[in-house]
């Protein structure tokens, strides 16, 4: 199956700085990249939804300007957590799929994760 | 909105059992139902759908059939392994953008 790669796999940081994570997908072309974070024992929360050179959709009550998303190329999104706090620690998941939105049929494959630790 | 409850874990089997893991919905419409499952370090994967009411997904020995009258979409096996350890999340996706909403994950441990 299509292979979806995140880098790093963990980050620890101090508070106040940026991080950022990037997905990519590695055997295919993703038209569409998600975002979710994932809290012990929770499920995935979508974050936002990118199509590749158009901006971001953020789910409500994400903050865009916090947690900026960039899917410049058809294999690479961005997550860039700014100034980052304890709070926002967390195990953050990226998925691809070739099609776009509303299309039932289109799977997406998932990434393995990046775990930050906001100290 | 859309939901997904499915029981809490850990489920502890022991190999060769039969496994069952409950998940229910709440959806406008006619959902789209999946089980994604998560090894270890890895990223989900899409394990069995099924598209429609009555219809049955299955892969690896894994089925779960979509019961509209009881909005159900329970996971079962007829004998796990213990490489079937993992997390277990299902999901429903419906309306146009068809991203699916997940349940909290169900983690199995089969012991040999």
């Amino acid at each position: 199956g299509a292979v979806v790669s995140q880098h790093p796999s963990w980050v620890i940081c101090k508070s106040g700085t940026s991080v950022k994570i990037e997905c990519r997908s590695l055997d295919f072309q993703a038209t569409t990249m998600f975002w979710y974070r994932q809290f012990p024992k929770q499920s995935l929360m979508l974050m936002a939804t990118s199509n590749e050179g158009s901006k971001a959709t953020y789910e409500q009550g994400v903050e865009k300007d916090k947690f900026l998303i960039n899917h410049a190329s058809l294999t690479l999104s961005t997550l860039t957590v700014t100034s980052a706090h304890p709070e926002d620690s967390s195990f953050y998941i990226c998925s691809a799929r070739v099609g776009f939105t509303g299309d039932p049929y289109n799977e997406q494959f998932f990434g393995p994760g990046t775990r930050l630790t906001v100290l | 909105g859309d939901s997904v409850t499915q029981m809490e874990g850990p489920v502890t089997l022991s190999e060769e059992a039969f496994l069952t893991i409950n998940c229910t919905y709440t959806a406008t419409g006619y959902p789209s139902l999946f089980w994604y499952v998560q090894y270890p370090g890895e990223g989900l994967q899409l394990l069995l759908k099924a598209t429609k009411a009555d219809d049955k997904g299955s892969n690896k020995g894994f089925e779960a059939t979509y019961r509209k009258e009881t909005t159900s979409f329970h996971l079962e096996k007829g004998s796990v392994q213990v490489s079937d350890s993992a997390v277990y999340f299902c999901a429903l996706a419906s309306g146009g953008s068809y991203i699916p909403t997940f349940g909290r994950g169900t983690s199995l441990i089969v012991h040999p």
